[in-house]
């Protein structure tokens, strides 16, 4: 079992919908969570950050999270054709080591259509 | 502006040839790292550091070299020794492990 799971996708959903993104991990003590989009051929950038149980939101973003199921969803509201992306899962997790490490899920690809 | 610049933005590697990619943040984050992403495939970690002075190996440290002289700064050596290093190298940092990790834009690997 890989430590954080994500749907690879594509995940299509017509303009104006709800999409629906999830991601489960392994860790019972994680901590931090994190959401990212990336668009091809650029760099991942930070949407939504997330660190207890429940929902936080940011304009048409809203994550979800439940510690006691290990996952943490994230939501659009009114999807636009500029949402289509991959999105990744980031999820602090304890290694070997006891240290913490940001370990990625491998992203779902997201397209909204017009 | 704060942020994250990696140069150059393309780089080209001659068969035996060792090339430096560099990494330069002024967010004062204590954390950087190195990551190399595949087409297709996610993000694999090469190499961290957490401090000046001190770095560790990620998952696929195998022929790179890094160095972590000045706080700003996190220089990733691709050598010869790495048979496959056509690839995207993304750059990030963060102000600790349990923090978010901000990326630069990227230098693009190919082999001549």
């Amino acid at each position: 079992q890989k430590e954080v799971e994500q749907n690879s996708g594509p995940l299509s959903v017509p303009e104006g919908a709800i999409a629906s993104l999830n991601c489960t991990y392994s860790d019972r003590v994680s901590q931090s969570f994190f959401w990212y989009r990336q668009y091809s051929g650029k760099s991942p950038e930070l949407i939504m950050s997330i660190y207890s149980n429940g929902d936080k939101e940011d304009g048409r973003f809203t994550a979800q999270l439940n510690k006691a199921s290990q996952y943490v969803s994230l939501l659009i509201r009114d999807s636009q054709p500029s949402d289509s992306a991959t999105y990744l899962c980031a999820v602090s997790l304890l290694n070997a080591g006891n240290n913490r490490k940001l370990i990625w899920g491998l992203g779902t690809s997201l397209a909204v259509n017009p | 502006d704060g942020g994250i610049t990696q140069s150059p933005k393309y780089l080209f590697r001659k068969e035996g040839q060792n090339v430096t990619l560099s990494c330069e943040q002024n967010l004062n984050h204590d954390a950087m790292y190195w990551y190399r992403q595949d087409p297709g495939q996610g993000l694999r970690l090469i190499y961290y550091s957490q401090i000046v002075n001190d770095f560790q190996k990620g998952d696929i440290a195998e022929g790179y070299s890094v160095s972590r002289e000045k706080k700003e700064s996190f220089p990733l050596t691709v050598t010869s020794a790495q048979k496959n290093p056509t690839a995207f190298y993304l750059c990030a940092s963060s102000i600790n492990e349990a923090q978010p990790q901000h990326f630069g834009d990227g230098t693009r690997l190919s082999i001549l």
